[in-house]
């Protein structure tokens, strides 16, 4: 079955860039997305990047998609504190239900 | 703004009871999904609903069974709650033309003693 992998966590110091990467199986997903889980919340859609995209951008965020890696990236311009979050990368499934990563966990020291 | 609601944040069940989960969402949402959410395992998919009345399996649904009468309501029923099923349970929904969007729940944490 599908997998998606991301590292477990990432620290990084106010004001820097962060890079969240994400790897995944199966290439036949038509939309891949990043959700933001702010502690005791629900998942928050933070952005999507439809297949056929290399990049998308939406202010202090960009998504890469390397098709020929199945790699998937999120940069975090100007990381502030309250960006502190853990970040999930998810494709669609053969059912069109997603698919997540385990979650990467940001912190941001100031 | 779509909304999405679970009944509880917070619930302690003992061991052998049926639990009931409720999610709701206002937003005519045909789709509908429930995960459980556990430390360094990520979201996995339990149920999900493409309608009313309509129901599959997601990866993990032993021990859980789902209900969809009406379609903004989606409910995870435990049969009889094990320790094992200590968790944090996420409601989601989406509307099946836009499917690049799926709105969460705040999330039920639940503890079976």
């Amino acid at each position: 079955g599908e997998d998606v992998e991301q590292s477990l966590f990432l620290s990084v110091r106010e004001g820097d860039s962060s890079v969240i990467n994400c790897t995944y199986t199966d290439s036949s997903s038509t939309y891949l997305y990043w959700y933001k889980q702010e502690p005791g919340a629900g998942l928050q859609l933070l952005t999507y990047i439809f297949s056929n995209m290399d990049m998308k951008q939406d202010q202090r965020l960009t998504v890469l998609l390397n098709k020929k890696d199945k790699h998937l990236s999120l940069r975090i311009a100007d990381t502030q504190t309250g960006d502190s979050a853990i970040y999930f990368c998810a494709v669609q499934g053969s059912q069109g239900n997603l698919i997540f990563g385990k979650g990467t966990k940001l912190s941001v020291k100031p | 703004d779509v909304k999405v609601t679970q009944s509880s944040r917070y619930l302690v069940k003992r061991t052998g009871e049926k639990v009931f989960l409720e999610c709701v969402q206002d937003m005519d949402h045909e789709n509908m999904f429930w995960y459980r959410q556990d430390p360094g395992l990520g979201l996995r998919l339990i149920y999900f609903s493409y309608d009313v009345k309509m129901k599959e399996k997601g990866d993990i649904p032993e021990g859980y069974s789902v209900s969809r009468e009406k379609k903004e309501r989606f409910s995870l029923i435990l049969e009889s709650a094990s320790t094992n099923q200590t968790s944090m349970y996420l409601c989601a929904s989406r509307d099946r033309g836009r499917i690049y969007e799926q709105y969460f729940g705040p999330g039920t944490r639940l503890t079976v003693t």
